[in-house]
């Protein structure tokens, strides 16, 4: 039920891209994207519903391919402040009765 | 305040005692979520409350750790007999939304270490 996170590590010098992949065994209503900084609580990104757009703000967006349940979190052009570690979260359906279950996360680091 | 509470920051117990760590969620949000976080390590889920009930309580490691939420608002989690492997970060997280459909968000967490 835990999606699965890829890669779990990747730095980055200043100004490059980075894709981050979250894949589940599950279908899925919900995929959300949240980044934690040490010492800190994660903070919400963005959410991609089915049946729904794709999602972005800034240099930071996101897709979800509901048949092939995955979902890809793209951040362009990254900045120091990009470093933290992405989780994604997976919810199966609407009806209430599903948890959000996150995967066990992706380490960015961004070095001038 | 207007974000998820969470009581203690910082608890330190010897193995064997019990321990309660307590989440105030932001006013009106139906879903309340409990999450463990290990040193590096992910967020493993534990127990999801939609209202004062407990839909999915499938996270929970053993039966010495359990969850109540009342009112529809302020929850705890109480670890019984507590062991070194339980040393962790609790989170919990709210959201207005049910069932993983919006935003979360979370609280600074309940550190735990068992010494």
């Amino acid at each position: 039920q835990q999606p699965v996170q890829s890669p779990q590590a990747v730095i980055l010098r200043e100004g490059e891209d980075a894709v981050i992949n979250c894949s589940s065994s599950k279908a899925l209503y919900s995929v959300h994207w949240y980044r934690q900084k040490h010492g800190e609580a994660p903070v919400f990104l963005m959410i991609l519903l089915k049946g729904g757009e794709q999602k972005g703000h800034d240099k930071i967006s996101a897709s979800f391919n509901e048949k092939k349940q995955q979902s890809s979190l793209y951040l362009t052009a990254s900045q120091l402040s990009y470093s933290g570690t992405y989780f994604c979260g997976t919810g199966q359906s609407n009806s209430g009765n599903t948890p959000l279950v996150f995967g066990k996360g992706t380490r960015l680091s961004v070095i001038a | 305040g207007a974000g998820v509470s969470q009581s203690p920051s910082n608890k330190v117990t010897e193995k064997g005692k019990d321990v309660e760590l307590r989440c105030d969620p932001i006013s009106g949000h139906t879903a309340l979520y409990w999450y463990r976080q290990s040193l590096g390590q992910g967020l493993e889920f534990l127990i999801y409350f939609q209202g004062n009930s407990a839909p999915d309580k499938s996270g929970l490691p053993s039966d010495r750790f359990s969850a109540e939420r009342t009112g529809g608002s302020v929850s705890t989690l109480t670890i019984q007999r507590t062991q070194q492997e339980d040393s962790a970060v609790y989170l919990c997280a709210s959201s207005f939304w049910s069932g993983g459909t919006g935003e979360l968000f979370f609280g600074e967490g309940s550190r735990l270490t068992v010494l």
